[in-house]
């Protein structure tokens, strides 16, 4: 049963336009999501996240949308560049301090191309 | 800047040998979790720790997975015997604040291969 799903293994787009990685949810009770970034032989580390009493949050170029009724999120990076290449994981938890049960999507790759 | 460390990088054995990962987290941590990650999926969280007690194991295999922070720092998991379907990547990670998700901080990680 996958709670989280990143449909999209692999988008590709050209440096300087926007980046769209999205996110879907199965399970009600989550409301704290996150995303992470993870680079080749590195561990993941954290981008951005978002409460479920939100709709938005911004941080420079990195954006998190959350549509509840949808149980969908979406991440947008503007504008996009080569170093933003990486695998991003959308995760989801039942609670702002319920680190230890984050529940991880697939992943999806990106490749920023110049 | 402090890191997690895990050792080793990469393992290659055997199925049915034994198999041990060491991870030491950033120093002041108390909080540490052992995740796997197969390929094609997200991590998936094994074991979690606060100091040396075990607070969360309900997705470790524990007929042939154990895990130990004996003194509240360093940690090890171990597998014995590993089969075919353990070839994944063995993350650690740790936190200062137990329980805040944006607070975790992730090692490289152990790559194993289960021949």
């Amino acid at each position: 049963d996958q709670q989280v799903k990143q449909n999209s293994p692999s988008l590709s787009v050209q440096e300087g336009r926007i980046s769209i990685l999205n996110c879907d949810y199965t399970n009600s009770m989550f409301d704290y999501f996150l995303w992470y970034k993870k680079y080749p032989a590195e561990g993941p580390t954290f981008l951005i996240s978002i409460s479920s009493i939100k709709d938005k949050n911004e941080d420079g170029r990195f954006t998190v949308f959350l549509n509840k009724s949808a149980k969908h999120l979406s991440l947008h990076i503007v504008p996009s560049q080569p170093g933003d290449s990486a695998v991003y994981f959308c995760a989801a938890s039942a609670g702002e301090t319920s680190g230890s049960r984050l529940t991880f999507g697939e992943g999806t790759q990106l490749t920023v191309n110049p | 800047e402090a890191e997690v460390a895990q050792s080793p990088r990469y393992k290659i054995t055997e199925k049915s040998q034994a198999v041990a990962f060491w991870c030491d987290p950033i120093s002041g941590h108390a909080t540490l979790y052992w995740y796997r990650q197969i390929l094609g999926q997200g991590p998936e969280l094994l074991v979690q720790f606060q100091d040396e007690s075990v607070v969360d194991d309900s997705q470790l295999p524990k007929d042939r997975f154990s895990a130990e922070r004996l003194k509240g720092v360093d940690s090890t998991l171990k597998i014995q015997p590993a089969e075919l379907g353990d070839s994944a990547m063995y993350l650690c990670a740790s936190s200062h604040v137990p329980g805040r998700s944006e607070k975790l901080f992730f090692g490289s990680g152990t790559q194993l291969s289960v021949l």
